[in-house]
């Protein structure tokens, strides 16, 4: 089984900072890593993957996120933050293909992303 | 393209009631996925579909079921309502099963009064 802790659960933070927001995962096979972004009254839209490779990977409106196996995380950056950036963050893991719960998202508890001006 | 829709956006319904939602994913994807949005519970998964077949299933009571549609849509069924299942039930589709892949509808907000 896989759990997911996101260690804040609110981030406030003034227009053009940098942010972090922090993710840890726990599971005893390998994973697949998820970032996800909710707006008000929307579904979710995927931010950020990752499945292999470089550990670094970005999304296109400037976020980056790191996996760090040893720390089993992957927490989320952004070097400066717009006011449109404001919205819930959801962290999340997949069993790799062939596990048994493969296809299941388990997700974290979800951290608000403030952006004040 | 179309994006996945779920149908109603909104819905009440009494204690002991019963209701059925809707997803409709992207054309071409063959699996779906159910997840239920509490703020105390979080994002938590109900089942996924593939081609007809339920491939996987959360922890949930069997008063929640599911099912999908030879064109791929699916409906998700709660009976006999209870409080708690008030909840944003979302939907996810994906070409071939998995999570590497999925996009989510906008969801059916559920209020049980």
């Amino acid at each position: 089984a896989q759990s997911v802790t996101q260690l804040d659960s609110q981030v406030p933070v003034f227009e053009e900072a940098p942010v972090e927001l922090r993710c840890n995962y726990s599971s005893s096979v390998s994973v697949y890593l998820f970032w996800y972004v909710q707006y008000p009254n929307q579904g979710l839209q995927l931010l950020l993957k990752y499945l292999s490779g470089s550990t670094l990977v970005e999304s296109i409106n400037g976020f980056e996120a790191e996996f760090n196996k040893s720390q089993t995380s992957f927490h989320l950056r952004k070097p400066s933050v717009h006011i449109s950036d404001t919205a819930e963050y959801f962290c999340a893991v997949s069993e790799k293909a062939g596990g048994t719960s493969y296809g299941k998202l388990t997700f974290g508890q979800g951290t608000i992303l403030t952006v004040h001006p | 393209k179309a994006g996945v829709t779920q149908t109603p956006r909104y819905l009440i319904k009494t204690r002991g009631q019963q209701v059925t939602l809707s997803c409709s994913p992207i054309s071409g994807h063959r699996s779906v996925s159910w997840y239920q949005q509490t703020p105390g519970q979080g994002l938590q998964f109900l089942f996924e579909y593939f081609s007809e077949t339920q491939r996987n299933k959360g922890n949930f009571p069997g008063r929640f079921s599911g099912r999908q549609f030879s064109n791929s849509r699916s409906e998700m069924n709660v009976s006999t309502l209870e409080l708690g299942d008030s909840a944003l039930y979302l939907c996810a589709s994906s070409p071939t099963g998995g999570s590497l892949e999925a996009f989510f509808g906008q969801g059916t907000r559920l209020t049980v009064v």
